[in-house]
């Protein structure tokens, strides 16, 4: 069973709407979520993290996090063309250890 | 120029080859990883190390060996290349302190084994 799902994709939102991310994870003493961001031939980039349940909100992203759930979520809101990518979520799945699992990440694609 | 870099950026071999690729840093982290990214894959941990000292097995490390020679630079070798070893290859970094968690990637490196 893999350890972190995303739903591949392609996610289409129109301009301006909001993109809603999904991804869940298997090991239910995860302590850290991370949602990276990666155009095509690039290398990810962070845009959010989260390490308790809630939301927190960096500009125009949100990251909500339910571990009864297991589960984390990224919105994007006032979606751009910019925006356009793949969307990993990764997990640290235990204190300490450091030791990122990826998922397969979500391509969203924004229409002009 | 980039906080961590890889080297080579693209190479071709042939079966059979044994090939290094090659990560430096100079953010000062303690900790580095190298991923393997394939399409419908996702990235998939190959070797980590938290120091000079300590080399740890990711998911998918048969077929590779890694080298950490210094706090800066760590190496990822294929002993003799398969088909099935061509990928994108990230090197990456994370600090040990700190609650950030954050990896920074190398630019990768694209392997194609023939």
């Amino acid at each position: 069973q893999k350890e972190v799902e995303q739903n591949s994709g392609p996610l289409s939102v129109p301009e301006g709407a909001i993109a809603s991310l999904n991804c869940t994870y298997s090991d239910r003493g995860s302590q850290s979520f991370f949602w990276y961001r990666q155009y095509s031939g690039k290398s990810p980039e962070l845009i959010m993290s989260i390490y308790s349940n809630g939301d927190k909100e960096d500009g125009r992203f949100t990251a909500q996090l339910n571990k009864a759930s297991q589960y984390v979520s990224l919105l994007i809101r006032d979606s751009q063309p910019s925006d356009s990518a793949t969307y990993l979520c990764a997990v640290n799945p235990l204190s300490g250890t450091y030791k990122y699992i990826f998922g397969t990440g979500t391509r969203l694609k924004v229409l002009a | 120029d980039a906080d961590v870099t890889q080297t080579p950026r693209n190479r071709i071999t042939k079966t059979g080859k044994r090939i290094m690729l090659e990560c430096s840093q100079t953010k000062g982290h303690d900790r580095m990883y190298w991923y393997r990214q394939d399409p419908g894959l996702g990235l998939r941990l190959i070797y980590y190390s938290f120091d000079v000292k300590d080399i740890n097995k990711g998911e998918i490390s048969d077929g590779y060996s890694v080298s950490r020679q210094a706090q800066a630079k760590f190496s990822l070798s294929l002993e003799s290349a398969i088909p099935n070893q061509t990928a994108l290859y990230f090197c990456a970094t994370g600090s040990a302190g700190g609650n950030t968690g954050e990896l920074f990637f190398g630019e990768g490196s694209r392997l194609t084994v023939l």
